[in-house]
């Protein structure tokens, strides 16, 4: 089974608009980790948010908010008032406790596209 | 306060040659990790070290690949004999520690093999 599911290859919202990525996980860990990072064209990974597993409130920065359920194994990525800049793919990843190795395992990825 | 820095950003190399991938973390961290993302596709572990030590090479193919971080220097990520497939952007991250929540990428090298 995939341990992070992203559903959707690519997305296209109106610039101003809200948008919700969705990411799906599987974990048998009660201690695990949930990240977002942005990798616009030109390459590099922009760390996001993060969503400890313990953790009693939504994650938020700024203009990112993760909605996380942890009934339903989903941290979806919401951004608010999107921006041109804000085009480019985004990547879900889970951190798990494995004998201290805190590797993070990625999902497939989203693209986003905001149009003007 | 650098950040993650890799070397080279870009490395064309022909069938059969060494590529060697260079990642120094940031100032005070001490754990590496190494992912390789292939083309349209998430980022895949590749292994995890600390100074002077593999703490978990799962991830790596068995044959032609091999890293290390040593005491002193950058840590690199070494493949020998490359081929098409290999052809990737190779990324590293690091941390302070195995308690802290973000692992901070560098930019990235892109290598192609032709």
């Amino acid at each position: 089974a995939q341990k992070i599911t992203q559903t959707q290859p690519g997305m296209f919202v109106q610039e101003k608009e809200a948008v919700t990525l969705d990411c799906t996980y599987d974990t048998s860990d009660p201690s695990y980790g949930l990240f977002w990072y942005k990798q616009p064209s030109s390459g590099e990974m922009i760390f996001l948010i993060y969503q400890g597993s313990y953790d009693q409130q939504n994650a938020t920065e700024g203009r990112y908010s993760l909605n996380f359920q942890k009934a339903r194994k989903s941290a979806n990525l919401v951004i608010s008032a999107s921006q041109l800049g804000d085009s480019a793919m985004y990547f879900c990843a889970m951190r798990e406790r494995d004998f201290g190795n805190e590797k993070l395992t990625f999902g497939t990825g989203t693209r986003l596209t905001i149009i003007p | 306060n650098a950040g993650v820095m890799q070397n080279p950003r870009h490395l064309v190399r022909r069938r059969g040659q060494e590529a060697r991938l260079r990642c120094s973390p940031m100032k005070g961290h001490s754990h590496v990790y190494w992912y390789r993302q292939l083309p349209e596709e998430g980022l895949k572990f590749m292994v995890y070290l600390q100074k002077e030590n593999i703490i978990d090479e799962s991830g790596m193919p068995k044959e032609r690949f091999s890293a290390e971080f040593p005491k002193e220097g950058p840590s690199i990520l070494r493949i020998q004999q490359v081929v098409r497939g290999d052809s990737a952007a190779y990324f590293c991250a690091s941390s302070p520690g195995p308690s802290k929540y973000e692992q901070y990428f560098g930019p990235g090298t892109r290598l192609t093999v032709t």
